[in-house]
C-alpha cells in the first residue's frame, strides 16, 4: 500500500462546530504532516510529527489541534474556525524526518461557513 | 523567513514546446524537492536533487540544482497535455528538520 488516505474528502462546517480530519498511511512512514493550501497557492507546513510526537508547529493558532494516536494515523481537529480557515487541508508521510520525499493524500477540503 | 520564489508564476505553452521554471531560495538549501499538482489534485513527487550543480534527468524532465545550492529549474523538453499541472519546487533548509518551504509555483497551461 503506497497511498496516504484522507477522510473526509469534503467538509461544511459552521463557526461553531468541533469536527476532526483524519489520514492515514500504511507504509511505515515515521513522518506525518499537515499542511494548508489556499486557492492558487503553495502548501503551507502547518505541523510536523517524527515518531508519533509533535516536532514542528509552524505557529498555527490552538483552534488548530493535531493528534497522532499511533504511527499511521494522523489526526486535525477543528474548533470555532474562521471563514479564511476555508482551505485545501492536505496530509503527507515520508519515510524518515530528514529530507526524504513526501507522500500526499488526495485532501480534505473544508469550506467554514 | 525563508522564501522560495518561483517564475513564472503562469505559462501558457503550444503542444510540443519547452517549458522552463526557475526556483529561488532567500536562504542556502540542504536540498531541493520538485512536486506537480494537477488542476484538483494533490502534490506528488517528482524528484530531489541534493548535490551543489547536480542535473538529473527523468525522460522529458530536466531538473538542476545551482552550485550555490539556492536556485533551481525544471525544464520539460516537447510539451505534451499531460504536463499540465502546477509546479513546485521545495527547499529544505540548513536546520535539519523536515520542514519544506514550497516555492510559489508555476502553472503550466498547454495549448493543443
Amino acid at each position: 500500500d503506497t497511498e496516504v488516505t484522507q477522510t473526509p474528502k469534503h467538509l461544511v462546517m459552521g463557526m461553531t462546530n468541533k469536527k476532526s480530519l483524519k489520514c492515514e498511511q500504511h507504509m511505515g512512514h515515521r513522518a506525518m504532516y499537515w499542511y494548508k493550501q489556499k486557492a492558487k497557492k503553495p502548501p503551507e507546513l502547518m505541523f510536523v510529527y517524527s515518531y508519533e510526537k509533535l516536532s514542528i508547529n509552524e505557529s498555527v493558532p490552538s483552534r488548530f489541534s493535531p493528534e497522532c494516536p499511533n504511527s499511521s494515523l494522523l489526526n486535525l481537529h477543528l474548533h470555532a474556525l474562521q471563514p479564511e480557515d476555508s482551505a485545501l487541508y492536505l496530509c503527507a508521510s515520508s519515510q524518515w524526518t530528514s529530507g526524504n520525499e513526501q507522500f500526499f493524500g488526495p485532501g480534505t477540503r473544508l469550506t467554514v461557513l | 523567513g525563508q522564501q522560495v520564489m518561483q517564475i513564472p508564476q503562469y505559462q501558457h505553452v503550444q503542444e510540443g514546446e519547452d517549458f522552463t521554471t526557475y526556483c529561488n531560495s532567500s536562504t542556502t538549501l540542504s536540498n531541493i524537492q520538485w512536486y506537480k499538482q494537477r488542476p484538483g489534485g494533490h502534490p506528488v513527487f517528482l524528484i530531489q536533487l541534493v548535490k551543489s550543480g547536480e542535473v538529473k534527468k527523468q525522460k522529458r524532465l530536466t531538473f538542476q540544482f545551482g552550485e550555490a545550492k539556492k536556485n533551481s529549474s525544471l525544464h520539460i523538453t516537447a510539451t505534451q497535455t499531460t504536463d499540465v499541472g502546477t509546479y513546485f519546487c521545495a527547499g529544505l533548509g540548513q536546520t535539519g528538520a523536515n520542514n519544506l518551504f514550497f516555492g510559489t509555483g508555476t502553472r503550466l497551461t498547454i495549448i493543443p
